[in-house]
């Protein structure tokens, strides 16, 4: 079974600089999706950015990219140019490619980021 | 507007009354899906569907049930609740073509039962 591991509990930022969120992940599949979803106070699961594991290039999203690297099977997300909005929890997910199984998301347990002013 | 909503938002209840909360999707998806949220514990995965009256246990479905009669609507039903199923319940949908089955989740239900 696959396992998706954020250690970090909680993170913090001042505005405007750049926070780096950590994600590792256990499986023995090939190919796989990762994603990153954000979770706001109004609880809204929010899908950040994904990244298919048979790309080499790391998926970027305006201020939101990823750090890739599949040998290590570690997933971070980057946050440029931190902003307040950006506050909330974090979650790194997991999801099997295959079309004929259950296409469940497996949840690291999340990180909560704070921004300071 | 495509979207997955999930009824009522929130609710509370006391041990062993049975309730329903309901999910439905706009878009025609094949796939839907239950988890529960929990502090320190991430979302798993309750019980999912893979269309029309296929149905399947997720990690967690201990205290749970499921029925697919329609594609659209995705009921969770707790036949008699405890307070160990108090928390944050999402439903979410996914077509099963597309490249990533970006899967599209409900607003939440926070459940509480005493």
């Amino acid at each position: 079974a696959q396992t998706v591991t954020q250690s970090q509990p909680e993170m913090s930022v001042q505005e405007a600089e750049t926070v780096t969120l950590s994600c590792t992940y256990d499986t023995s599949e090939s190919d796989y999706y990762l994603f990153w979803y954000k979770q706001p106070p109004s609880r809204q699961m929010i899908l950040v950015i994904r990244q298919e594991a048979y790309k080499q290039q790391n998926a970027t999203e305006n201020r939101f990219s990823v750090n890739f690297q599949k040998a290590a099977k570690s997933f971070s997300l980057k946050i440029s140019d931190s902003q307040l909005g950006d506050a909330a929890m974090y979650f790194c997910a997991y999801r099997s490619p295959y079309t004929g199984a259950n296409s469940k998301l497996t949840f690291g347990k999340g990180i909560t980021l704070s921004v300071r002013p | 507007e495509a979207q997955v909503t999930q009824n009522p938002r929130y609710l509370i209840t006391v041990t062993g009354k049975k309730l329903t909360v309901t999910c439905s999707q706009n878009m025609n998806h094949e796939y839907m899906s239950w988890y529960r949220q929990d502090p320190g514990l991430g979302l798993r995965q309750i019980y999912y569907s893979m269309n029309v009256e296929v149905t399947d246990k997720g990690d967690v479905p201990e205290g749970y049930k499921v029925s697919r009669k329609e594609k659209r609507n995705f009921p969770l039903i707790l036949e008699s609740p405890s307070p160990n199923q108090t928390s944050l319940y999402f439903c979410a949908s996914s077509s099963r073509t597309g490249v990533s089955y970006e899967q599209y989740f409900g607003p939440g239900t926070r459940l509480t039962v005493t």
